[in-house]
C-alpha cells in the first residue's frame, strides 16, 4: 500500500506543460524529507529524474522540473515530447514505517 | 560505467524459497547502501528492503518482515535477497537498485538494475 498519493493519469499534447502532484502525509514529506522522481517505462530500469526535490542528474533535460511545499510534492514537465511517454513515480521516506515509499504512479501519455 | 544485473528469478510454489542476486561493476560497492524494490504485474512500485554500505544495517519492509532476508558480498560485488515462505502476492519483478549514500536511510536510487522475474504459483 503507498503512503504517497498520485493521479493515475495526465496527458498532453506535443508541447504542452503538465504537472504530477504527490501527496504525503506528517511522517514522509511534511516531515521535511526530500522527494525523488523517476521515469519508469515498462521492461525497463527505472531512471531518476529528479533528486532532492528539485534537483536534475545530469543528462536529465531541463524540462523536467520538480518543487516541494508542505505534505506535496510535484513534477512538471514542459514542452512534452512523445518520448515522454512513460510511468511516474515519486519517492521519499517514511518516518512511521522506517523505509522508503513510493506515490501510487502516474501514466502520462502524450496525445 | 554502474551496471547491476539481477538473477535468480523464476517459477516456484507457494512456501518455497529462492534467492535472487545482483552483481554490481563500476562502481565502489563497498561505499554504497543497495536496495531491492519490487513491482507486481499491474501495479506500481514497492521498496522491499535496504543494506547499508557494510551490512551491519538491514531495514524491511513490513510486507516481508520476517520472511526475506537481504545480504551483501563485498569481496564479491554482489546483493542478495533470500526469500522464504514465498506467497502469491510476492510475484513481481525484482529490481535492485544503488544507493547514494553509505547507510542506505532516507536516501534515493541513482541506478537500477533490469529486474528479474519471481512468479510464486503452483
Amino acid at each position: 500500500q503507498s503512503v504517497l498519493t498520485q493521479p493515475p493519469s495526465v496527458s498532453g499534447a506535443p508541447g504542452q506543460r503538465v504537472t504530477i502532484s504527490c501527496t504525503g502525509s506528517r511522517s514522509n514529506i511534511g516531515a521535511g524529507y526530500d522527494v525523488h522522481w523517476y521515469q519508469h517505462l515498462p521492461g525497463t530500469a527505472p531512471k531518476l529524474l529528479i533528486y532532492g526535490n528539485s534537483n536534475r542528474p545530469s543528462g536529465v533535460p531541463d524540462r523536467f522540473s520538480g518543487s516541494k511545499s508542505g505534505t506535496s510534492a510535484s513534477l512538471a514537465i514542459t514542452g512534452l515530447q512523445a518520448e515522454d511517454e512513460a510511468d511516474y513515480y515519486c519517492q521519499s521516506y517514511d518516518s512511521s514505517l522506517s523505509g522508503e515509499v513510493f506515490g501510487t504512479g502516474t501514466k502520462v501519455t502524450v496525445l | 560505467q554502474v551496471q547491476l544485473m539481477e538473477s535468480g528469478g523464476g517459477v516456484v510454489q507457494p512456501g518455497r524459497s529462492l534467492r535472487l542476486s545482483c552483481a554490481a561493476s563500476g562502481f565502489t560497492f563497498s561505499r554504497n547502501g543497495m536496495h531491492w524494490v519490487r513491482q507486481a504485474p499491474g501495479k506500481g512500485l514497492e521498496w522491499v528492503a535496504v543494506i547499508s554500505f557494510d551490512g551491519n544495517n538491514k531495514y524491511y519492509a513490513d510486507s516481508v518482515k520476517g520472511r526475506f532476508t537481504i545480504s551483501r558480498d563485498n569481496s564479491k560485488n554482489t546483493l542478495y535477497l533470500q526469500m522464504n515462505s514465498l506467497r502469491a502476492e510476492d510475484t513481481a519483478v525484482y529490481y535492485c537498485a544503488k544507493d547514494t549514500t553509505i547507510f542506505g536511510v532516507a536516501a534515493y536510487f541513482d541506478y537500477w538494475g533490469q529486474g528479474t522475474l519471481v512468479t510464486v504459483s503452483s
